[in-house]
C-alpha cells in the first residue's frame, strides 16, 4: 500500500531565511505527486506537481521540489521565505496506474515564519 | 467563476442528529471526493464518486453516506453512527478518476457536533 510521511509537523524559520519541507513515499509503482498549501480554515490549493519529465518543479511563487526516485522523495524547498508563507502544507502521491484518482496524504508540515 | 462550493462554511449539530453537507462544482468534472481532516492527521478519503450516479468508499466510510444524482452535486450526510464527526469536511474535484489529474478542492465545512 502507498504511504506519504512528512518527516517535520512543524517547521518555524525567519523571514526571508531558506526553507525546506520533507517528503517521503513509498509506492513499489510510478507515481504522480503533489504539494499543496492549505491557509487557515481554507480549502487546499495545489502548490506543483510532478508527473513525468524534468524531476525539478517549480511553482509560481517561488517554491521548487525535486522527484527523486531512488530515495522516494519529493522535498519542497524556497530559498527565501516570507510572512505570507505561513501556512500548512501536504505531500500527496497517486499511484500512475490509478483508475480511482485516489489521493493518499502526508500528515501535513506547518510552516511558521517569523518576522 | 468556475470552481467548486461547500456550504454552509460552520454547521452546529446535537449529538443524534444526522447532518447534510452541500458540495457543488461548475467545472464539469466528473470525479468528486469526500475528505475528512483532523488536526495532524492529514487528510482521510471518506467517499468518491468517479462518474455520476455511482460512487464507492474510502478509508473511513463508516457513518457516512453520499449520493450523485447529478454532475454537480456530491452531498455528504453525517450520521448519527458516526462516533467522533467533529472535524473539518472538504470536497474536491478532478476531471476525471483517470489520468494525470490534480484534485481541485472547495472551501471546507467545519462541523462542530455537541
Amino acid at each position: 500500500a502507498q504511504s506519504v510521511t512528512q518527516l517535520d509537523s512543524q517547521v518555524p524559520v525567519f523571514e526571508e531565511a531558506p526553507v525546506e519541507l520533507r517528503c517521503n513515499y513509498s509506492s513499489s509503482v510510478s507515481v504522480y505527486l503533489f504539494w499543496y498549501v492549505q491557509y487557515p480554515n481554507q480549502g487546499l490549493q495545489l502548490l506543483l506537481k510532478y508527473l513525468s519529465g524534468s524531476t525539478l518543479v517549480e511553482s509560481i511563487n517561488g517554491f521548487e521540489a525535486e522527484f527523486n526516485k531512488s530515495q522516494t522523495s519529493f522535498h519542497l524547498r524556497k530559498p527565501s521565505v516570507h510572512i505570507s508563507d505561513t501556512a500548512e502544507y501536504f505531500c500527496a502521491v497517486r499511484a500512475g496506474s490509478s483508475n480511482t484518482g485516489k489521493l493518499i496524504f502526508g500528515q501535513g508540515t506547518t510552516l511558521q515564519v517569523k518576522p | 467563476d468556475g470552481g467548486i462550493t461547500q456550504s454552509p462554511k460552520y454547521l452546529f449539530r446535537k449529538e443524534g442528529q444526522n447532518v447534510t453537507l452541500s458540495c457543488e462544482q461548475n467545472l464539469n468534472h466528473d470525479a468528486m471526493y469526500w475528505y475528512r481532516q483532523d488536526p495532524g492527521q492529514g487528510l482521510r478519503l471518506i467517499y468518491y464518486s468517479q462518474i455520476v450516479n455511482d460512487f464507492q468508499k474510502g478509508d473511513i466510510a463508516e457513518g457516512y453516506s453520499v449520493s450523485r444524482e447529478k454532475k454537480e452535486s456530491f452531498p455528504l450526510t453525517v450520521t448519527s453512527a458516526q462516533k467522533n464527526p467533529t472535524a473539518f469536511y472538504l470536497c474536491a474535484s478532478s476531471p476525471s478518476s483517470i489520468g494525470s489529474y490534480e484534485q481541485y478542492f472547495g472551501p471546507g465545512t467545519r462541523l462542530t457536533v455537541t
